[in-house]
């Protein structure tokens, strides 16, 4: 089945570790990508998307994503993660429009 | 603008009971989007509507759940009869336009728990 699959359920960094966090999917096909963060208590809000275009978004709080097209990934990197980071991470493939299919999400805890 | 609006944040209900969760979309957002959220299944669509049109619901599970959008203001979801696996956090989520570009902006969700 077409799906989008984060491979780390939970990831745990100290403060000023670099980040990164896998996403994979298997649509074909033309797709629109994107990054969401749902903090602790928080609903989910945008980190950054890709649909066209340089393949090196840069999002906000200093995430930034690289879209590889041949490896049908589209992982989040961050190069010093802070406290505040602790989240679930979530990414989100549109392989239709409007249609959005989640990752499982990833947690990430950052220990300060 | 104050976002998307859910209600309640937290509902609690007996198996069989009728359950009924609302949304406000953000003002001028021409598309709505409710997920179920579970720790077995994570993230899934259910529906959204465009223009207040169903456009897709074949993420709804069963029969017993349905959405409508009356309005460009308000939906609902319902489920008839609940049944303890429905227990999950149900997101409502806005976009401007009908792009598949368009960012998604998400309510708090309600938190259902069907006993």
């Amino acid at each position: 089945a077409q799906s989008v699959s984060q491979h780390n359920h939970h990831v745990i960094l100290s403060e000023a570790a670099s980040l990164e966090l896998g996403c994979n999917y298997s649509y074909g096909g033309t797709v629109n990508l994107f990054w969401y963060v749902q903090y602790p208590g928080q609903h989910l809000q945008l980190l950054l998307k890709y649909f066209s275009g340089d393949p090196l978004v840069k999002g906000i709080k200093g995430f930034e994503a690289e879209f590889i097209k041949s490896k049908f990934s589209f992982n989040l990197r961050k190069p010093s993660v802070q406290w505040s980071d602790t989240a679930e991470y979530f990414c989100a493939v549109t392989p239709r429009i409007n249609d959005m299919r989640f990752g499982a999400g990833t947690r990430l805890t950052v220990k300060p | 603008d104050a976002g998307v609006i859910q209600s309640p944040r937290h509902e609690v209900t007996e198996m069989g009971q009728e359950v009924t969760l609302r949304c406000k979309p953000i003002s001028g957002h021409n598309s709505l989007f409710w997920y179920r959220q579970t720790m077995m299944r994570g993230l899934e669509l259910l529906i959204y509507f465009n223009n207040n049109v169903p456009i897709d619901d074949s993420g709804m599970p069963e029969d017993r759940f349905s959405a409508k959008m009356p309005n460009a203001s308000f939906s609902t979801l319902k489920i008839q009869p609940s049944e303890p696996r429905d227990s999950a956090v149900y997101f409502c989520a806005s976009s401007p336009g009908t792009s598949g570009t368009d960012t998604q902006y998400f309510g708090p969700g309600t938190r259902l728990t069907v006993l």
